[in-house]
Formats: structure tokens, C-alpha cells, sequence
């Protein structure tokens, strides 16, 4: 099976520059995640798409962040204008729909950014 | 406030010794708990969860609601176990994952 699949993997950019992350998820997972993981710090959600609507982007920095997943499959984050504090590791990850006790959230490996 | 303390950011064994990643947690209802790992060079991976009450590699955990803890332990470590371990917690009724900051566990030979 497949697992989560994110490009680029690693990305050096100027601030105030645009950036895009790709993501594609299991296939079969309806649920999709981009979580923000900055150096020392825990993964932290950043938005959850079910299909192709969202259910929880309240710690999505609305002014400069933008997710879509169009078509309830493959999903692209951006960040426009991208600030030193973005720099981080943008891991998404998806799961099965039908969330039960034993449901699992797999990861991809991440898109490593760097704003210089 | 939902919130999940790993207060050990590294901690150092040597091979054959007990290991106990410590994990406490905040939340106000009934919260599903998990320990992911990050191997080196490798995707963060489901380790365990407190519901299954399995044991995986020889890891167990065990929630203590009273302490509101979800430690980590292994009785013997081995040299394979070296990784970031990441304790977090889910809510009732929503697929949010709230993660701790994390433990480097080093087994040295």
C-alpha cells in the first residue's frame, strides 16, 4: 500500500515569498491533515479536510495560509507572503473516513521549509 | 485546556535497561491517548494507543486517569529503540491530534 505522498520535500525561500506544499493521500482516506512542525515543537494541526470540505482550520493563520483539496483527493497548502516563523516541517497525513477507537492517522514525510 | 506535557526532551539509556518515557495530559472529558515514533530518516508511525491495551515492540503504556498520565515503558531497551517518541491525545467526538513536544530516546550499546 501506498503511503502519503508530499513534494517538495525540502525548500529554502526569501520572506515575504510564496510557497506551495502538495499532498496525496492514501487512496480510500477521505479524511486529510496538514499538521506545522516547528523544530523542538510537537506536530500541530493546522487544518483537517473531510473529502473536500473543511472541518477544523481554527489554527490556520487565515492572512497568509490557504488549503484547498478540490476534488476530495490530492490537497496543496500555501503560504503567501511566507515569514521567518513559518520555517518548519509541513507534514500531511490522511485517514479513514469512519473514525472508530483503532482509527490510525498515517504521515507522509513532511515538506521542509525554510524562510531565510 | 487540551494540552499534552512530555517533560524529558532527551533521555539516555544503555541497551538491556528499563525505559519509561513520562507523559502527563489535560483535558476535561474522556480523551483517547497515543504514542507515536519517528525513526531516524523515517515518517512519523503510530507506536501504540491506550484503548488496544496491546503491547508493540515490547512497549506498553498504561492510562492513568487519576494522574492523568499515559507513560511509556519497556523493561529491557534495546538499541532499535532509539527514536522521538511523541505522546497525544485526541478528544471525544473529533480526529484532532494534540502532540506533546516530544522525547529523543538514545540506547547506547
Amino acid at each position: 500500500e501506498a503511503g502519503v505522498a508530499q513534494s517538495p520535500r525540502y525548500k529554502i525561500i526569501e520572506k515575504r515569498q510564496s510557497v506551495a506544499f502538495w499532498c496525496n493521500p492514501i487512496s480510500g482516506h477521505a479524511t486529510l491533515y496538514w499538521y506545522q512542525q516547528i523544530l523542538g515543537q510537537g506536530p500541530k494541526l493546522l487544518i483537517q479536510f473531510q473529502n473536500n470540505g473543511v472541518v477544523d482550520d481554527s489554527q490556520l493563520p487565515k492572512d497568509r495560509f490557504s488549503a484547498e483539496r478540490l476534488k476530495g483527493v490530492d490537497s496543496t497548502l500555501k503560504i503567501q507572503p511566507a515569514k521567518l516563523e513559518d520555517s518548519a516541517v509541513y507534514l500531511c497525513a490522511s485517514s479513514l473516513e469512519i473514525r472508530d477507537s483503532f482509527g490510525t492517522i498515517y504521515f507522509g514525510e513532511g515538506s521542509w521549509l525554510t524562510v531565510v | 485546556a487540551q494540552r499534552v506535557t512530555q517533560p524529558e526532551k532527551l533521555l539516555s539509556v544503555f541497551k538491556g535497561a528499563p525505559v519509561e518515557l513520562k507523559c502527563n495530559y489535560s483535558y476535561s472529558g474522556s480523551p483517547e491517548l497515543f504514542w507515536y515514533v519517528q525513526y531516524s530518516r523515517q515518517r512519523l508511525q503510530l507506536l501504540l494507543r491506550h484503548i488496544s491495551r496491546e503491547s508493540i515492540k515490547g512497549f506498553t503504556a498504561d492510562l492513568n486517569k487519576g494522574e492523568t498520565s499515559f507513560h511509556l515503558k519497556k523493561p529491557f531497551a534495546q538499541e532499535e529503540d532509539s527514536a522521538m517518541y511523541y505522546c497525544a491525545l485526541e478528544g471525544a467526538n473529533t480526529d484532532k491530534l494534540i502532540f506533546g513536544t516530544g522525547t529523543r530516546l538514545q540506547v547506547f550499546p
